[in-house]
């Protein structure tokens, strides 16, 4: 199978700080790419996506950024707030297929 | 504008006994997703449906799982003869297209089998 995974498992951040999470992906045929939120006993909550044919795409405090030629893909968060404090994935499409990373937990301290 | 609905949410059931979950997707989507989350690990596809048909289940165990998205009613995924290694949690997504597109997840249903 495909390996969707993170650099790290766990971040904490001051509120008001801005956070970057990683993703790393192995099929450089990917050609597009989500980024999900999942709170504590909820379901995945989608928050950005991306196409390979861009490099970079904002949000509302959400940009990600993706890197093919070392097949990266990053999502930043400005002014981490507190509700972010969640487990966020990133999601690779190849195959005809989502494949799921395993998640940053994010935790955001006050 | 209800998102997608999953029930039970939490499910508890015996070894050998019969698991059903039920998933109905976002009002006008008809294509619907399962997954299975276990703890510390990602997201797995299961099989893709859409109305009355079966796209793709080369996620799903070969034995006593099933799936199932008729025509009217919601998705039901089925495990029979449940064990202890099925005990996770089960996720649908539904979206309004196939499947490369943004896919839209329900709460999920724990199970667990004692």
């Amino acid at each position: 199978g495909e390996n969707v995974g993170l650099h790290l498992p766990t971040l904490s951040v001051q509120e008001g700080d801005n956070s970057i999470i990683n993703c790393a992906y192995s099929n450089s045929a990917s050609d597009y790419f989500i980024w999900y939120k999942q709170e504590s006993g909820k379901g995945p909550q989608f928050i950005i996506d991306i196409r390979s044919n861009m490099d970079k795409r904002q949000g509302q405090r959400v940009t990600v950024l993706l890197n093919k030629t070392v097949k990266h893909l990053s999502l930043q968060i400005a002014a981490t707030q507190p509700g972010d404090s969640a487990v966020y994935f990133c999601a690779e499409y190849t195959g005809n297929q989502f494949y799921f990373g395993t998640g940053t937990s994010l935790t955001v301290i006050p | 504008n209800a998102g997608v609905m999953q029930n039970p949410r939490h499910l508890v059931r015996r070894r050998g006994q019969e698991a059903r979950l039920r998933c109905s997707p976002v009002k006008g989507h008809s294509h619907v997703y399962w997954y299975r989350q276990l703890p510390e690990e990602g997201l797995k596809f299961m099989v893709y449906l859409q109305k009355e048909n079966i796209i793709d289940e080369s996620g799903m165990p070969k034995e006593r799982f099933s799936a199932e998205f008729p025509k009217e009613g919601p998705s039901i995924l089925r495990i029979q003869q449940v064990v202890r290694g099925d005990s996770a949690a089960y996720f649908c997504a539904s979206s309004p297209r196939g499947f490369k597109e943004t896919q839209y997840f329900g709460p999920g249903t724990r199970l667990l089998v004692l």
